[in-house]
């Protein structure tokens, strides 16, 4: 296992476009978590997922934005009609339950033009 | 508003001097990380402290969580161009089911 596997790594997409991206988390870990994070910011969460029930939801995630893991494995998180505000890097983490401690991925870094 | 709040915002120094940089919060939690995250990379776990009081070292790395469990300091020993990155601490309130990222602090060790 290579750890947590995110594609694309860059995205770049006009305005009204709709983009996914896909994440694969360890396999042994059943929580997965999508955050956003914007250029000199912190990340902010966006998602969680403790195997396939997606358990909470930012209010960050308007309704342009699902997410889902149907198996418990891989999620994918979509981004319906494209904003510029929706540019930034997202970020996805998986964990095992009650660990102290997140494996993020590289990240998908979105680009609105 | 942030609920962790990290300073200084923004750190040059050269390499070999000390540095501390600090977390806070008005908020208590029930753990805390520091995570160093470099550019275009996702952010990398170095350390989680879950008593108020604790102390964590790793090599030149110094990590100390408040005793009411609402701040935190990372303190770097004899900094190396190495060290440079972002580095972020997050807090987890209560059981809940994420952490709370502070707003980063960027550091630049200058050879």
């Amino acid at each position: 296992d290579t750890g947590v596997s995110q594609n694309p790594r860059h995205k770049i997409t006009k305005r009204g476009q709709n983009v996914t991206f896909r994440c694969d988390p360890i396999s042994e870990h059943n929580r997965l978590y999508w955050y956003r994070q914007t250029l000199g910011q912190g990340p902010e969460f966006l998602t969680y997922f403790q195997n396939e029930a997606q358990l909470e939801k930012s209010r960050l995630l308007s309704d342009r934005f699902s997410a889902e893991r149907p198996k418990g494995s891989f999620s994918t998180l979509e981004i319906q009609r494209t904003e510029q505000g929706d540019s930034a890097m997202y970020l996805c983490a998986s964990s095992f339950r009650d660990n102290h401690g997140y494996t993020f991925g590289s990240g998908t870094r979105l680009t609105v033009v | 508003t942030q609920l962790l709040e990290q300073s200084p915002q923004f750190l040059s120094i050269q390499e070999g001097e000390n540095l501390t940089v600090y977390c806070n919060s008005s908020s208590v939690f029930s753990s805390l990380q520091w995570y160093r995250q470099e550019p275009g990379e996702g952010p990398v776990l170095l350390v989680t402290v879950v008593t108020g009081g604790e102390v964590k070292k790793l090599k030149r790395l110094t990590f100390q969580f408040g005793d009411a469990r609402k701040d935190s300091s990372l303190h770097i020993t004899a900094a190396q161009p190495g060290d440079t990155g972002l580095y972020l601490c997050a807090g987890e309130l209560g059981t809940g089911n994420q952490f709370y990222f502070g707003t980063g602090t960027s550091l630049t060790v200058i050879p």
